[in-house]
């Protein structure tokens, strides 16, 4: 059974950066899949932030890619995000899954709790 | 930029069949397995269904199908339980995204 545990500051400041840290036990990131971030605003829906593959490969969303950086630390086996110059607009709970593929068809299938983090001074 | 369309809300009694229903095009739902999540009171989602295979510990209740553009989730028998919102999600090719559907909130009455 996978599961993953994210970390990180539940505060960030206005044009600071939200840094959260995604933990993966009962599996290794040093596998055939993906490893993605996705976050939900408060009373609204999923919205997906971009993935790593753990040969280093990274997929982002074009409306965040200008201010996103998706790691990987195979020797921790955890993967991170990075999001710069945040606004208001950026408070949400971000939670880290894995996405499983089968053939060409990838999808998630575990799911971190996620961490409320919120923007403010 | 939610290019999967779900119904906002959909009901029914506890017993009763409902159907989900998540509206693409040929680059995204035409093209890949659709996966579906359940999240109750903004919990954790999680996986219920995975293309049309269910996974370990969801109940057989569940099933997922697709016709084309639009990707079904069935849940035959709807317990008392099963009230959450349902989202479903899969790749599209011609954005170079993940994309979600905006929700659909099921009420057990």
């Amino acid at each position: 059974q996978v599961q993953l545990q994210e970390s990180g500051p539940g505060l960030v400041k206005p044009s600071g950066t939200l840094s959260l840290t995604c933990a993966v036990s009962g599996g290794s990131i040093n596998s055939n899949t993906w490893w993605s971030w996705v976050r939900q605003p408060p009373g609204k829906g999923l919205e997906w932030i971009g993935e790593i593959h753990h040969g280093g490969n990274t997929n982002y969303n074009p409306s965040l890619k200008s201010r996103v950086i998706i790691s990987a630390d195979e020797s921790k086996n955890q993967f991170s995000l990075n999001l710069i110059s945040v606004t208001a607009a950026d408070t949400a709970v971000y939670s880290c899954a894995r996405v499983y593929c089968s053939g060409s068809s990838c999808n998630f299938d575990y799911w971190g709790q996620g961490p409320l983090v919120t923007v403010s001074s | 930029q939610s290019a999967l369309t779900q119904e906002a809300s959909v009901s029914g009694t506890v017993g009763q069949k409902v159907t989900l229903s998540c509206y693409g095009n040929s680059n995204n739902v035409g093209t890949y397995a659709v996966g579906w999540y359940q999240q109750i009171s903004q919990g954790a989602p999680k996986t219920v269904m995975f293309g049309n295979s269910l996974p370990s510990g969801i109940p057989d209740r569940f099933s997922g199908s697709k016709s084309g553009t639009t990707a079904s989730l069935t849940i035959s028998g709807l317990q008392p339980e099963d009230e959450a919102h349902y989202y479903c999600s899969t790749w599209d090719y011609s954005l170079n995204v993940r994309l979600f559907g905006g929700g659909t909130k099921l009420t057990v009455l």
